[in-house]
């Protein structure tokens, strides 16, 4: 399989506990973003990064949230001290892309759910 | 104001009929234009991307660019109970960096019945 990939797909944990998640792009892609989605909402923007940098985080992303990419290729997503309002679907999406008017087509994995309880 | 704004629907019709989703989006900055297709409890698959204005189709898919009036939509000829599902509109906007996050509306679900 050469799409996005996400590990785990589903993560109960307890308030107050630390979570990481990962994320493999599609091999070639330089971009990978994180985006989070709550139910009936559309995905919102996390943070991304051209290949090791990260480039743009969100005011969304607090300091609880911290995310790497440390040799270009996959990222891992860590929350610590979840609290009930981090229950949410974790998307990874990776693009290939350059600068100026790139096409920059992002392709989603099939998600993280987290249950915080 | 948000970037993106869709109305969430429900949108019902029946199958073999032409379904039609609007997105406005707020910032002239914004670039290329995306529609995505999202079954419950999935994950975002992408459908059509556009970039200039006019129409451009793909199957019975055809997305509609005005960019004077700041307005995209996604019509879905021969509906068909697989493509009941929610809709997601994203654009992306060049805010004087290289093009990166996507900002998208909440989606529209519709309802396709036999």
């Amino acid at each position: 399989d050469t799409g996005v990939s996400q590990d785990p797909r589903h993560k109960i944990t307890k308030r107050g506990q630390n979570v990481t998640f990962r994320c493999d792009p599609i091999s070639e892609h330089n971009r990978l973003y994180w985006y989070r989605q709550t139910l009936g909402q559309g995905p919102e923007f996390l943070t991304y990064f051209q290949n090791e940098a990260q480039l743009e985080k969100s005011r969304l992303l607090s300091d609880r949230f911290s995310a790497e990419r440390p040799k270009g290729s996959f990222s891992t997503l860590e929350i610590q001290r979840t609290e009930q309002g981090d229950s949410a679907m974790y998307l990874c999406a990776s693009s290939l892309a350059g600068w100026g008017l790139a096409k920059n087509i992002q392709y989603f994995g099939a998600g993280t759910r987290l249950s915080v309880l | 104001q948000k970037e993106v704004e869709q109305n969430s629907g429900p949108l019902s019709v029946p199958e073999g009929a032409i379904a039609s989703l609007n997105c406005t989006y707020s910032d002239r900055g914004s670039q290329s234009f995306f529609w995505y297709r999202q079954y419950s409890g999935k994950s975002p698959e992408l459908i059509m991307f556009i970039y200039s204005n006019g129409d451009k189709e793909d199957g019975r898919f055809t997305a509609q660019l005005n960019k004077a009036s700041q307005y995209v939509s996604l019509l879905i000829r021969d509906s068909q109970p697989s493509d009941s599902a929610t809709y997601l509109c994203a654009v992306n906007i060049d805010r004087g960096s290289t093009l990166g996050r996507l900002y998208f509306g909440r989606g529209t679900q519709l309802t396709v019945w036999p």
